[in-house]
């Protein structure tokens, strides 16, 4: 199956400085990514989907200020925690449709990212 | 009312059991609806998807799907150990979006 690699895997840092993580498709590339957020014994929220070349959409309630998704190629995506505060902490996950998106397509998730922010 | 429901558990099996997992849906419009596992700390790995009324077979699980009873299940049958996860049931709605239930946790127990 096709391969999404995060990075990092694990990241803490100190409240008030900002946090990029990386989103790749190893063997795909990937006209749209989507960012999660899970919180401890929470399922997976949708934050925002990120589109090639274009400006991300972010879901209600998702601050496109505080978390900055660029998309720069059809195989990277990332989101930067910009002003991490203790309640960003959670585990972000990004996933990635192969080619042109349909209802039919399976995301590929990747390994995620947990981020503790002191 | 969530989009995505599921019951949270935990589902308690005997080893070599099977375990049956529900999940409901809101959106009629929703077209096609996955099956995730993940352990604890990881991230979710799809075991099945379906698309189609009835019932979808691979290897140990079997999901069903009733899209006039806006209804998805998934059986694990001969249930392992190893199979001790937490169950998210997934739906792509009628806007093209993934949306998790909360997820069952499943325990299989020796």
């Amino acid at each position: 199956g096709a391969v999404v690699s995060q990075h990092p895997s694990r990241v803490i840092c100190k409240s008030g400085t900002s946090v990029k993580i990386e989103c790749r498709s190893l063997d795909f590339q990937a006209t749209t990514m989507f960012w999660y957020r899970q919180f401890p014994k929470q399922s997976l929220m949708l934050m925002a989907t990120s589109n090639e070349g274009s400006k991300a959409t972010y879901e209600q309630g998702v601050e496109k200020d505080k978390f900055l998704i660029n998309h720069a190629s059809l195989t990277l995506s990332t989101l930067t925690v910009t002003s991490a505060h203790p309640e960003d902490s959670s585990f972000y996950i990004c996933s990635a449709l192969p080619g042109t998106s349909s209802s039919y397509n399976e995301q590929f998730f990747g390994p995620g990212t947990r981020l503790t922010v002191l | 009312q969530k989009e995505v429901e599921q019951n949270s558990g935990p589902l308690s099996v005997p080893e070599g059991a099977i375990a049956s997992l529900n999940c409901t849906y809101s959106d009629r419009g929703s077209q096609s609806f996955f099956w995730y596992r993940q352990y604890s700390g990881k991230s979710p790995e799809l075991i099945m998807f379906i698309y189609s009324n009835g019932d979808k077979e691979d290897g140990r699980f079997t999901a069903q799907l009733n899209k006039a009873s806006q209804y998805v299940s998934l059986l694990i049958r001969d249930s392992q150990p190893s199979d001790s996860a937490t169950y998210l049931c997934a739906v792509r709605n009628s806007w093209g979006k993934l949306q998790f239930g909360a997820g069952t946790q499943v325990v299989v127990t020796p």
